[in-house]
């Protein structure tokens, strides 16, 4: 049973271009979340998916973006990238709580993106 | 806006220490708790949780967690760490509307090593 994975493990980029990462959630699961973890920092919840669409959104702007594919599957795009986006980028999965809700709806993290811009 | 602080940023232990990391939040409502765990060069993986009944929770690897609800902590607790608990630890929460789950609002994390 493959857990989430994510591509690509690494990637460079300079100011001001954009950048799309993937994920691809736990089999069975419907549900993809996205956190930034910058360095020596806790991940920030960046929004969630789900049948989709966008389901929730931290505290991040608008160049931030997201898609979910109909094989639950997801993207995240950053326009204009910033010095300050480097950060490593998690994909988390989950059951969505309308299909098994209550203490078992983990969030299930994938290793991450290491995106760097210079 | 709530938050979480986990009190020690750098935790340096010798195997069969005892280990305890303290957590904090602010909410005032039900939420959920989790303590994560990232091993070197590993993915984020779930220690162990809290979403009701017994306060004291029992994880993986030997863990276990308290719940205080008067002191809003959750604090992580193992009798005798090893040279493989060396590792960076995360608390979560997550605010509980009825059952259904919101975004994960983690601390800055602690990293633990223990010497051999």
């Amino acid at each position: 049973d493959a857990g989430v994975t994510q591509s690509p493990t690494h990637l460079i980029k300079t100011r001001g271009q954009q950048v799309t990462l993937r994920c691809s959630p736990k089999s069975g699961h419907d549900t993809v979340s996205w956190y930034q973890q910058a360095l020596g920092q806790g991940p920030q919840f960046i929004f969630q998916y789900y049948e989709e669409e966008e389901r929730q959104r931290g505290n991040f702007p608008d160049r931030f973006s997201g898609h979910q594919f109909p094989n639950y599957s997801s993207e995240l795009n950053v326009n204009a990238l910033l010095l300050g986006d480097s950060a490593l980028y998690l994909c988390a999965s989950s059951f969505a709580e309308g299909h098994f809700s209550g203490p078992d709806n983990e969030q299930f993290f994938g290793p991450g993106t290491r995106l760097t811009v210079l | 806006a709530q938050s979480v602080s986990q009190h020690n940023h750098h935790v340096i232990l010798s195997e069969a220490a005892s280990l305890e990391l303290g957590c904090n939040y602010s909410y005032g409502g039900t939420v959920n708790l989790f303590w994560y765990v990232q091993y070197p060069g590993q993915h984020l993986q779930l220690l162990l949780k809290y979403f009701s009944g017994d306060p004291l929770v029992k994880g993986i690897k030997g863990f276990e967690a308290e719940f205080i609800k008067s002191k809003f902590s959750f604090n992580l607790r193992k009798p005798s760490v090893q040279w493989s608990d060396t590792a960076e630890y995360f608390c979560a929460v997550n605010l509980n509307y009825g059952g259904s789950q919101g975004n994960l609002i983690f601390g800055k994390g602690t990293k633990l090593s223990v010497k051999p």
